[in-house]
């Protein structure tokens, strides 16, 4: 079956512009969180998404912001880009219910801000 | 606050030697336990897991670890290990049951195995 697919693989902005990333999960899957890993702070959880309803949410400004469909596709925001947001941002999707589950994750997109 | 320990940031081996990581984790109740493995280039993939039952678990590519719950330990393992494992090796909890997809990474191993 079709793996975590990512949209755009790459992107290159501007201080203070905002971006939209896409993320499409493993068929099945229902939550979809997202993670910012950088050289300095390495992987970071930025926030969880299920059923439509964010469930879980990490230690980010407001600036970033997701959201997910009733397909379960999820996208995230960040607006206002700053030079520290160039990252590589990663998705991760699992079955989202159980006592145990495992997350998959897709290829990322990487961030470039200048 | 939560948080995983890598011991290792940087290991170098030859080809045929044997690989421990140290995962150490400060989380007091119930976790499931993970390594990922980062291929130059390539999207994270799981290596292995710990959800329950025996300590020691078996994952992919002849890689295990062992669960030592009394340390807050999952430490990885590989008796040789190969050029092809040439990688960056994270150690994960997720702190919830119930299915929250919420990992909480250690900082990484980048190991190097020479030939």
């Amino acid at each position: 079956k079709a793996g975590v697919t990512q949209t755009p693989r790459y992107l290159i902005k501007t201080r203070g512009q905002q971006v939209t990333l896409s993320c499409s999960p493993i068929s099945g899957h229902r939550s979809v969180s997202w993670y910012q890993q950088t050289p300095g702070q390495g992987l970071q959880f930025l926030f969880e998404y299920f059923s439509e309803t964010q469930r879980n949410k990490g230690n980010f400004p407001g600036r970033f912001s997701g959201r997910q469909f009733s397909n379960s596709r999820s996208e995230m925001n960040v607006s206002t880009l700053e030079l520290g947001d160039s990252a590589l941002y990663l998705c991760a999707t699992s079955l989202g219910q159980g006592t145990n589950t495992e997350a998959f994750f897709g290829q990322g997109t990487r961030l470039t801000v200048v | 606050a939560q948080s995983v320990s890598q011991h290792n940031h940087h290991v170098i081996l030859s080809e045929a030697a044997s690989l421990e990581l140290g995962c150490n984790y400060s989380y007091g109740g119930t976790v499931n336990l993970f390594w990922y493995v980062q291929y130059p280039g390539q999207h994270l993939q799981l290596l292995l897991k710990y959800f329950s039952g025996d300590p020691l678990v078996k994952g992919i590519k002849g890689f295990e670890a062992e669960f030592i719950k009394s340390k807050f330990s999952f430490n990885l393992r590989k008796p040789s290990v190969q050029w092809s494992d040439t990688a960056e090796y994270f150690c994960a909890v997720n702190p919830f049951t119930g299915g929250y997809n919420k990992l909480i990474f250690g900082a990484g191993t980048r190991l190097a195995v020479h030939p």
